[in-house]
């Protein structure tokens, strides 16, 4: 079975410039959740995304946004880039059995410049 | 807010030796959930142990619950090299949300 997938791997953009990161939850698994983790910090939770809905957003300003496709792949953009946005993006998808458990995909690493 | 708290921040260990690391909570929970993360890298769960249990094992893993003091721990047995990580416990204070510890980066020498 596949596992979560994200890419681009690295991603280099300039302050103002936009960013899209995109991520594939493994099959069956319907929801898709996002995560900032900047150096030095923990894991900020950024979105939820299930069914092809927004269900949940952490404290992040709406120039994080993003999407669910049919499919259940995601996209996270990142508008209006700041220094400060620069972290490793992960997605995980939620697994089946009740109990919140998420599978983690390989990470974005977004750096401004 | 950070949910959890892990404790001690970083730990340094040969191998061999045992790792234990500590985890604070603020809210209830219907489970609590331990994540091993590799340098930069997706996260990777260990091990899950639900509100009405004490301990839990997996191999050279040992988990324990204390609902009362919000507080969990977890054990690493016999500590390898690989074992070199930083490690995450998560509580799901509202369904759907994943709120993660500050995390231990513990580093085990050869």
């Amino acid at each position: 079975e596949a596992g979560v997938t994200q890419s681009p791997t690295h991603l280099i953009k300039t302050r103002g410039q936009q960013a899209t990161l995109r991520c594939s939850p493994i099959s069956g698994h319907t929801s898709v959740y996002w995560y900032q983790q900047a150096l030095g910090l923990g894991l900020q939770f950024l979105l939820w995304y299930d069914e092809g809905e927004e269900r949940n957003r952490g404290n992040f300003p709406p120039r994080f946004s993003g999407r669910q496709f049919p499919n259940y792949s995601s996209e996270l953009n990142v508008n209006a880039l700041e220094l400060e946005d620069s972290a490793l993006y992960l997605c995980a998808s939620l697994g089946t059995s009740g109990h919140n458990e998420q599978f983690f995909g390989p990470g974005t690493r977004l750096t401004v410049l | 807010s950070q949910q959890g708290e892990e404790d001690p921040q970083a730990l340094s260990i040969q191998e061999g030796e045992n790792a234990t690391m500590n985890c604070s909570y603020k809210t209830s929970i219907n489970n609590l959930q331990w994540y091993r993360q590799n340098s930069g890298r997706g996260l990777v769960h260990l091990i899950l142990i639900r509100s009405n249990e004490r301990e839990k094992h997996s191999g050279r893993l040992r988990v324990t619950l204390d609902t009362s003091k919000k507080s969990s721990s977890l054990l690493i047995t016999a500590s390898r090299a690989a074992d070199t990580a930083s490690y995450f416990c998560a509580t799901a204070p509202t369904p759907g949300k994943l709120i993660f510890g500050t995390g231990t980066r513990l580093q085990v020498f050869p």
